[in-house]
């Protein structure tokens, strides 16, 4: 089974900065990686897929690069909104979906 | 407007059954594939299961495999989760969500939460 590993598991920033979170893959995944946003209490919501497309109404701050095992979610100026937890997603493997173990963003 | 709307959360015994159930509406339900994916408390998110739009395709993690069953009736646009045998590590939201055509989870269900204790 495919494992996905994301860094750092907690990150703290302040509205504006640049926030990079990376995802790492096991093996190679070529560009099958989501991402998604989940605010406390609400169901995930889509936000990159295949690694660097943007989710149709997601704001062009998100974007998403990388492929075969490592990618990374960048917000180019973080906003009070995007405080939040962060999950990849493989889909490489049909058969079996796995997330990462996510990346909170917290208000410094 | 797509809406799914996840039922059947409850409170069970260690060794019991719960079957969920995902009212979907606003789009073309037999067209997709739909999963199960399941969050404990304070916890990540876990996939837990998947069927094609035909129930031709159906997979499960190993955590809950041959103990949950996944099925859909296209008639009806629901989809279900039996949920047999049911420890304490199954506590969670189970939220059911929408394959997209590109393979990702487009939508989701606001969640229904399952609480495994005696």
């Amino acid at each position: 089974d495919i494992q996905m590993t994301q860094s750092p598991s907690t990150l703290s920033a302040s509205v504006g900065d640049r926030v990079t979170i990376t995802c790492r893959a096991s093996q190679s995944i070529s560009s099958w990686l989501a991402w998604y946003q989940q605010k406390p209490g609400k169901a995930p919501k889509l936000l990159i897929y295949k690694a660097s497309s943007l989710e149709s109404g997601v704001p062009s701050r998100f974007s998403g690069s990388g492929s075969g095992t490592e990618f990374t979610l960048t917000i180019s100026s973080l906003q009070p909104d995007d405080f939040a937890t962060y999950y990849c997603q493989q889909y490489n493997s049909y058969s079996f979906l796995t997330f990462g173990g996510g990346t909170k963003v917290e208000i410094k | 407007e797509v809406q799914l709307v996840e039922s059947g959360g409850g409170l069970v015994k260690p060794g019991g059954s719960l079957r969920l159930s995902c009212a979907a509406s606003g789009f073309t339900f037999s067209s997709y594939s739909m999963n199960w994916v399941r969050q404990a408390p304070g916890k990540g998110l876990e996939w837990v299961s998947s069927i094609s739009s035909s129930s031709s395709y159906i997979y499960y993690a190993d955590s809950v495999k041959g103990r949950f069953t996944i099925s859909r009736d296209n008639a009806k646009n629901s989809l279900y989760l039996q949920m047999n045998s049911l420890r304490a590590e199954d506590t969670a939201v189970y939220y059911c969500a929408r394959d997209s055509t590109t393979g990702t989870l487009d939508y989701w269900g606001q969640g229904t939460l399952v609480t495994v204790s005696s």
